[in-house]
């Protein structure tokens, strides 16, 4: 299985901060790579999707980049909303694997 | 938008069998659409479990092969999830969701049903 390790995980951010963090992958995936944000007691909600491409609603602020096996997600001008944790996946092999999410969380 | 809306049994016993239903609503089962079920645990995250396609083809994840069997029903608009001989270790939210293979990955998800293994 390719195994997803994102970094770090947990982060404290201010309101209007930008955060960036880190997935990387134990094998080429290409771009074949989501990134989800989860909060609690909720599905997770697809943000990316090929790595830098977003899901239809999801606004700007949010921004994928990477290919092979080293990957970003970055949030611009962080808001209230924003604070929840993110997942990492990849979908270039069977089975299909997550990273272990990155709480962000109001500093 | 395609809805998605998983139910079943919330307890099971050890030894049992888990069964799940995905209702599907707002759309239909199409092309390069493959009808998947995600579960999660504070022990092991988010963990695919496997995926079907409209022709009832099926992938499923090598850890749970030996137990999951994942099925389609079109004329209902609805897949199913049994994994049978459960543990502990299967209690988790189990989600269903639908993941478009021309590349949009993972667009629609159901909110979730919590199933707890435990006599």
């Amino acid at each position: 299985d390719i195994q997803m390790t994102q970094s770090p995980s947990s982060l404290s951010a201010s309101v209007g901060d930008r955060v960036t963090i880190t997935c990387r992958a134990s094998q080429d995936i290409s771009n074949y790579l989501a990134w989800f944000q989860q909060k609690p007691g909720k599905a997770p909600k697809s943000l990316i999707y090929a790595a830098s491409t977003l899901q239809s609603g999801v606004p700007s602020k949010f921004s994928g980049s990477g290919s092979g096996t080293d990957f970003t997600l970055t949030i611009n001008t962080l808001q209230p909303e924003d604070f929840a944790t993110y997942y990492c996946q990849q979908y270039n092999n069977y089975p299909y694997t997550f990273g272990q999410g990155t709480k962000l969380e109001i500093k | 938008q395609v809805q998605l809306q998983e139910s079943g049994p919330g307890l099971v016993r050890p030894s049992g069998t888990l069964s799940l239903t995905c209702a599907v609503s707002g759309g239909s089962f199409g092309r390069s659409k493959w009808w998947t079920w995600v579960r999660q645990s504070p022990e092991k995250g988010l963990e695919w479990i496997g995926e079907i396609y409209e022709s009832g083809t099926t992938n499923y994840n090598p850890s749970l092969k030996s137990r999951v069997t994942i099925s389609i029903d079109k004329s209902r608009i609805q897949f199913s999830l049994r994994v049978s001989s459960v543990t502990a270790a299967d209690t988790a939210v189990y989600y269903c969701a639908r993941f478009d293979s021309t590349g949009v990955g993972f667009d629609s998800w159901g909110q979730g049903t919590l199933v707890t293994v435990s006599s």
